[in-house]
């Protein structure tokens, strides 16, 4: 499994785009980078996942270089509701069996009015 | 849109006393986890569960653990004699199947052991 490595905490303005960034040198061929969100006290929620170049769906953004150590969610004119803890995961999605899910310890989001 | 629901939402215990945590996943998913949480820190990976039997199981998965599936929707997790430092929130998540599927997580259930 590749590591990651994220901020530990944003602030943010209401109103503005929200890059986090995670780094992944370790990434290997075969693996996925995904994000997930976490409000206090709710289990973890999938935002979006992408294998290279940009993934956009209707709650973000994710860029990742054509090296893919690194990638970028971006969150577009965040507001108070996206406070919560954002997870970088690195890994491969298997053909078979179960893909278990191994949390870092996230960015916390902080949005601020 | 399906969810994952799970039962009793907050749960106190005893030292020593067996609980079961419920979770009813979504109901054409396949795969099905236990992940828990203590406070202030990650969510941990403890067991994945396919086809009626574990796929794979954490170190924090031990003998004082077990998972079942019993009537074909719920989804238990059973903690045989509760530790202080099972303390923690229990998240169950289902997943239609593994190839880059998304796994929807449960609200949780809160366990407190005294």
């Amino acid at each position: 499994l590749a590591k990651t490595t994220q901020p530990i905490s944003m602030d943010s303005y209401e109103g503005q785009e929200v890059n986090i960034t995670c780094s992944h040198n370790n990434i290997a061929t075969n693996d996925y980078i995904t994000w997930y969100q976490q409000f206090p006290s709710q289990g973890p929620r999938f935002i979006i996942q992408g294998y290279k170049t940009k993934v956009t769906n209707e709650v973000a953004s994710l860029f990742i270089p054509a090296d893919r150590k690194s990638s970028t969610l971006s969150l577009p004119r965040v507001s108070l509701s996206d406070t919560a803890v954002y997870y970088c995961l690195v890994g491969d999605a298997p053909q078979t069996g179960a893909n278990n899910l191994f949390f870092g310890t996230g960015t916390r989001l902080t949005v601020i009015p | 849109e399906p969810e994952v629901t799970q039962t009793p939402s907050h749960q106190v215990t005893q030292m020593g006393q067996e609980v079961i945590l419920r979770c009813v996943p979504i109901s054409n998913h396949l795969y099905f986890y236990w992940y828990r949480q203590i406070l202030g820190q990650k969510v941990e990976f403890l067991v994945s569960f396919y086809n009626n039997e574990i796929s794979e199981k954490s170190e924090i998965f031990d003998d004082q653990f077990s998972v079942e599936r019993p009537d074909g929707s719920n989804f238990t997790l059973k903690i045989r004699s509760t530790k202080l430092e099972d303390s923690a929130m229990y998240f169950c998540a289902s997943q239609k199947t593994s190839f880059q599927e998304t796994q929807y997580f449960g609200p949780g259930t809160r366990l407190l052991v005294l």
